[in-house]
């Protein structure tokens, strides 16, 4: 496609919920990104993939987050049992080799 | 992995001037990106650096890395006010390259007064 997308660009969730986030990248990209922004923290790390694997995963803020990439393509961001904390910006990037990356507009998680 | 630095936290310049944001680290920087954010929207990048001493243009943006590639500067000339925005600058997590993602500073934000 033109660029990354994310779907949902805003989602309201109560409390204890769980909650999908989607990230489409670039055609052709082998590396997907996953990247959190709060006003507290900044631009936060979460996880990347080579294709479909994701070799480090320790930028996941506890067990409760997940995430899988299928096909090389598409990539859910799963949340589990949501608190407030996980109230931010959940940005999406991908990139060709390492070189730079492009970013997605975001999902904007409110959880009340 | 590296932290960063940047400075100043917020930025406000009357258009038409010059300004420098800085981005520093305690460790040595093995690839320095810098991106722009408009204020809901993703990052847009804007430049990488990889050599002690390089220094990239592009339209009236300047980046320089120094010798000992451990501080990065952004350089903007005649401000203009679609140079606002939020500047981040972000580093290769380790020294691999930029492949296993990016650290990134807290953002300058920079306003252009008319």
């Amino acid at each position: 496609g033109a660029g990354v997308s994310q779907s949902p660009s805003n989602k309201v969730t109560e409390k204890g919920k769980d909650v999908e986030l989607r990230c489409d990248p670039i055609s052709g990209h082998t590396a997907l990104y996953w990247y959190r922004q709060s006003l507290g923290q900044g631009l936060e790390f979460l996880i990347y993939f080579q294709g479909n694997s994701a070799p480090d995963k320790s930028g996941l803020p506890s067990d409760r987050f997940s995430a899988e990439r299928t096909g090389g393509s598409v990539s859910t961001l799963t949340i589990q049992r949501t608190q407030q904390e996980d109230s931010a910006v959940y940005l999406c990037a991908s990139s060709l080799m390492g070189n730079e990356q492009y970013f997605g507009p975001g999902t904007r998680l409110t959880v009340t | 992995s590296q932290e960063l630095e940047q400075s100043p936290q917020s930025l406000i310049v009357q258009e038409g001037k010059n300004l420098t944001i800085n981005c520093t680290s305690s460790k040595t920087l093995y690839g320095l990106y810098w991106y722009k954010q408009k204020y809901g929207e993703g990052l847009i990048f804007l430049m990488m650096l990889q050599k002690g001493g390089e220094e990239k243009s592009h339209e009236k943006i300047t980046a320089k890395l120094d010798e000992k590639k451990q501080q990065s500067s952004l350089h903007i000339t005649a401000s203009q006010p679609s140079h606002a925005g939020i500047y981040l600058c972000g580093a290769e997590r380790y020294s691999g390259g930029g492949a296993d993602g990016l650290t990134f500073g807290k953002g300058t934000h920079l306003i252009i007064q008319p």
